[in-house]
């Protein structure tokens, strides 16, 4: 069953910070994020494991919490270059690998 | 080093045609995975292959879909009598395998059957 996303999209100006949710019904072992940019592959950002783990990687961070089966992506300060289409892809135990995706969420971050 | 790379960039087809997609991961990936993808929707899982195996091809939509990884490297999609719901961006992705490992996505290759 596909995660869901929350919002779907958002605007921002430069250096405003935001919040994009993931959440899962089923019981889940990783969450992996994704930005995508229009007619690019979509970009790696980071990997979160069950246990509550929260990982940053320079002004994003993110958060996994395995009881609630929720991540959260957080863009501190945002730039112009964060403007894209974020996704959450979720690995579950005995899934065998594969990622399912949520539907996105539109980030546009205005100058 | 080379990231992934997918063949032709694009394909237009007609429907009932046959077309062949290809991916070439990373070198010394072991896994390689193949999603779908539609407009404003996320990446749809397909197959997943681990070495020359598929391991899992539990989101082929129907027969008419199938894939090969001969030499445990290059990956082939097939499509046999294309339909016009095939349309979509065909993306490829490897990673070395095991849990929690990143996957590396190729630029995909759009498929429209008109």
């Amino acid at each position: 069953q596909q995660p869901v996303q929350s919002p779907q999209a958002v605007i921002l100006r430069e250096g405003e910070d935001a919040v994009i949710n993931c959440s899962s019904s089923k019981a889940l072992y990783s969450v992996h994020w994704y930005r995508q940019k229009h007619g690019e592959a979509p970009v790696f950002l980071m990997i979160l494991l069950k246990g509550g783990e929260q990982k940053g990687h320079d002004k994003i961070s993110a958060s996994f919490n395995e009881k609630k089966q929720q991540s959260s992506l957080y863009l501190t300060a945002s730039q112009l270059s964060y403007s894209g289409t974020y996704f959450c892809g979720t690995e579950a135990p005995g899934s065998a690998r594969q990622l399912t995706f949520g539907s996105g969420t539109q980030l546009t971050v205005l100058p | 080093g080379a990231g992934v790379s997918q063949t032709p960039s694009n394909k237009v087809t007609e429907k009932g045609k046959y077309v062949e997609l290809r991916c070439d991961p990373i070198s010394g990936h072991t896994a390689l995975y193949w999603y779908r993808q539609s407009l404003g929707q996320g990446p749809e899982f397909l197959i997943y292959f681990q070495g020359t195996g598929a391991a899992d091809d539990s989101g082929l939509p129907n027969d008419r879909f199938f894939a090969v990884r001969p030499e445990g490297s290059v990956s082939t999609l097939k499509i046999q009598r294309t339909e016009r719901g095939d349309s979509a961006v065909y993306l490829c992705a490897s990673s070395l395998g095991g849990l929690a490992h990143e996957q590396f996505f190729g630029p995909g290759t759009r498929l429209t059957v008109l």
